[in-house]
C-alpha cells in the first residue's frame, strides 16, 4: 500500500480567505490526484498533480480557483482560494501506485475544511 | 461518458448475516476495471475489491465478494458473516484506458451494521 499524509487534518476558515493543504506520500508516486468530497456526497476528481508542469484540470474546476503544486514525486499541494461556504468540504489527495501486477489507487485520509 | 449508479443510499444488516450492495455502470468500452472502495467514519478510502472486466470469473476476499454480471452492467458486492467494523460507506467505481484510468465513483451506499 501506500503511505498518504495530509495537513491540515481539519480546518475551519473565513470566506474570502485562501488555504492551502499538503500531501506527502512515503515514496515516489507518478499519478497524484485530488479530489473532493462534498458533505454526505461521492467523491470527484478535481486534477491530477503532474510533477514538472501544470495540473490538469476536471471540467468544472479551474487553475484560479484550486492552484496545485508538484514539485516533486513525493508531494503536492492544492490551494483553495477565495473561499466560500460552497466549498466547505472533505478534500482528499491520492496516487496510484504498482502493486503487484495492478495498478491500485490509494487515498490519503482527506482535509475537511469548513467555510463560515 | 461513462457512469456509476449505486441505487441504494442505505442498507442495515444484522451482525454475523449477509447484505448484497448493487451497482450498475453504463460504458462502451471492453477494457475497464470495477472497485469497491470503503470509508469508515475515519474518512480513510480503503479499496476492498476489484474485479477486470476481460475476468469471467467473480473476485473474492475474504468475506467479500463480487457478482460481476459484464452483458448487464452489473457489480454487486456481497459481504458475508457481517462484522460491526463493516459499517462504513461504500463506493462503487470504475476505470478505464478510453476514460484516461479515472475512477468515476458511484455516489455511495451507506451500511449500517446491527449488533
Amino acid at each position: 500500500s501506500a503511505v498518504i499524509s495530509q495537513k491540515p487534518s481539519r480546518d475551519i476558515c473565513q470566506r474570502g480567505t485562501s488555504l492551502t493543504i499538503q500531501c506527502q506520500v512515503d515514496s515516489q508516486v507518478t499519478m497524484m490526484f485530488w479530489y473532493r468530497q462534498q458533505p454526505g456526497q461521492s467523491l470527484t476528481l478535481i486534477a491530477t498533480a503532474n510533477q514538472g508542469s501544470e495540473a490538469t484540470y476536471e471540467s468544472g474546476f479551474v487553475i484560479d480557483k484550486f492552484p496545485i503544486s508538484r514539485p516533486n514525486l513525493t508531494f503536492s499541494t492544492l490551494t483553495v482560494s477565495n473561499m466560500s461556504p460552497e466549498d466547505s468540504s472533505i478534500y482528499l489527495c491520492s496516487v496510484r501506485r504498482q502493486v503487484s501486477s495492478y495498478n491500485e489507487q490509494f487515498f490519503g485520509p482527506g482535509t475537511r475544511l469548513t467555510v463560515l | 461518458a461513462q457512469t456509476v449508479t449505486q441505487s441504494q443510499p442505505e442498507m442495515s444488516v444484522q451482525e454475523a448475516e449477509t447484505v448484497t450492495l448493487s451497482c450498475t455502470y453504463d460504458t462502451s468500452e471492453s477494457d475497464y476495471y470495477l472497485f469497491w472502495y470503503k470509508q469508515p467514519p475515519s474518512r480513510q478510502m480503503i479499496l476492498v475489491i476489484r474485479q477486470e472486466a476481460y475476468k469471467q470469473q467473480n473476485a473474492t476476499e475474504n468475506r467479500f465478494s463480487v457478482n460481476f454480471q459484464k452483458a448487464a452492467k452489473s457489480f454487486s458486492l456481497k459481504i458475508s458473516d457481517s462484522q460491526l467494523g463493516d459499517a462504513a460507506m461504500y463506493f462503487c467505481a470504475y476505470r478505464s484506458p478510453e476514460y484516461g484510468n479515472k475512477l468515476v465513483f458511484g455516489a455511495g451506499t451507506i451500511l449500517r451494521v446491527k449488533s
